[in-house]
This record gives structure tokens, C-alpha cells and sequence, in this order.
């Protein structure tokens, strides 16, 4: 079944330490997009990549860093640099990034908590 | 940016109640999102329309582009409906065009 895959679906981090959520489809989709959602929020575009070896900042970008150096893969690394991480975080994917026209699949997210 | 509200924020129902979720915008879009976010947290996309109506089993949802509103619709709600029902919308754009709602979270009793 295609579809997309993120791990861990939980993850503790300490004070410090830079992790890194992995996502990977196996839908052929060219987009690809981490999203945060945090309590009584709407969802909010960390990093989106159109192709491989190309990425755009999103409206949170900062204290993230991502790379797409295969179509299927986009990991997002939390660097130490983000000062409220703690947070559930979506992988999703589309064709493409006609968010007019295209549907967008997402993953089952990661729970990410900073201890 | 859209400004994307939805009600009621909590809604309770029994079991066979008929259901309507609202989304209202501020600033004309191309489509609009309905996704559906279970329990464990992944999100499943359920309609993506920009006009008139869609219905997928005991699901409907319309949209009225004059009024800037959309409506999502159960019928015959059963408790695995409950969920979180999110709205999106998008004015064009690339990526970046996607403004979420907060979410109506939905509990159904037997």
C-alpha cells in the first residue's frame, strides 16, 4: 500500500540535543511538507520541498533544518536552536504543490518532547 | 494571510444524530480542505472542494464561495466518527498557501 511513513511516533529529547524525524513516501509525490500542531492551533508549514535537492522555509522555519536528497525521503532535524520544540509533527506529501487541485496525504506524525 | 474559523470547537452528539461542522474565511479561495485527524494523530483528507457540494458515503460537504462558509455534514454519525474535522484553505499559490483551521473536535456516544 503506498502512503507515508514517519518514526518515530514518539521521541524525547534533552535540553541541547539536535533529533531528527524521519518521513518517507512511497506515493511518487514530487511535494513534500512538515507541518507543527501545537494545542488549540491550527497546523503551521515548517519546511516544504517541491523537488529533490530543493526546499522552501515555511512561516516557522527557524531552529528546523531539512534536506531532500531522494524524492522519497525529507527528514526534519530539531536543532538546539528551537526554543519551544515540544510540539506533534506531520509529514504530508502531494503530486504537487497545487494545493488547489492536488490532494495533500499525511503521515501519522511524531510526538516530539523536550524533558 | 485567511483567517479560517470553525464551530463549534467541541461538539458531543449520540450515535445517529445528523452532525454539521462550520468553516468560515476571510478572503476569497480556490479550494477548500475538510481532513479528518484520528485519535493516535494521523490526518486523512476526506473532501477537497471549490464549489457546490460532495458526498462521500455518510459524509457531505458544501461550500458557498459568495458567503465565504463551508458546511461538513454527518449523517448517521456513529462513535467511530469521532474525531478531529479540520478545515483548509487555499487562495492559489504554491506550498505555502494552505491556512488551517483549529479544529472541531467531535465525540459521538453510543
Amino acid at each position: 500500500d503506498g502512503g507515508i511513513t514517519q518514526s518515530p511516533k514518539y521521541l524525547f529529547r534533552k535540553e541541547g540535543q539536535n533529533v531528527t524525524l524521519s518521513c518517507e513516501q512511497n506515493l511518487n509525490h514530487d511535494a513534500m511538507y512538515w507541518y507543527r500542531q501545537d494545542p488549540g492551533q491550527g497546523l503551521r508549514l515548517i519546511y516544504y520541498s517541491q523537488i529533490v535537492n530543493d526546499f522552501q522555509k515555511g512561516d516557522i522555519a527557524e531552529g528546523y533544518s531539512v534536506s531532500r536528497e531522494k524524492k522519497e525521503s525529507f527528514p526534519l532535524t530539531v536543532t538546539s536552536a528551537q526554543k519551544n520544540p515540544t510540539a506533534f509533527y506531520l509529514c504530508a506529501s502531494s503530486i504537487g504543490i497545487a494545493q488547489w487541485r492536488d490532494t495533500i496525504y499525511f503521515g501519522e506524525g511524531s510526538w516530539l518532547t523536550v524533558v | 494571510k485567511n483567517e479560517v474559523e470553525q464551530s463549534p470547537q467541541n461538539l458531543t452528539a449520540q450515535e445517529g444524530e445528523f452532525i454539521t461542522i462550520n468553516c468560515s474565511y476571510s478572503v476569497g479561495i480556490s479550494a477548500l480542505h475538510w481532513l479528518q485527524q484520528h485519535p493516535g494523530g494521523g490526518i486523512v483528507s476526506l473532501f477537497m472542494l471549490s464549489s457546490g457540494k460532495k458526498k462521500h458515503g455518510r459524509l457531505i460537504a458544501t461550500i458557498n464561495i459568495q458567503e465565504k462558509h463551508s458546511s461538513l455534514h454527518i449523517t448517521a454519525s456513529h462513535p467511530r466518527d469521532s474525531a478531529v474535522y479540520i478545515c483548509a484553505v487555499t487562495s492559489g499559490g504554491g506550498a505555502d498557501g494552505l491556512t488551517f483551521g483549529k479544529g472541531t473536535h467531535l465525540i459521538i456516544q453510543p
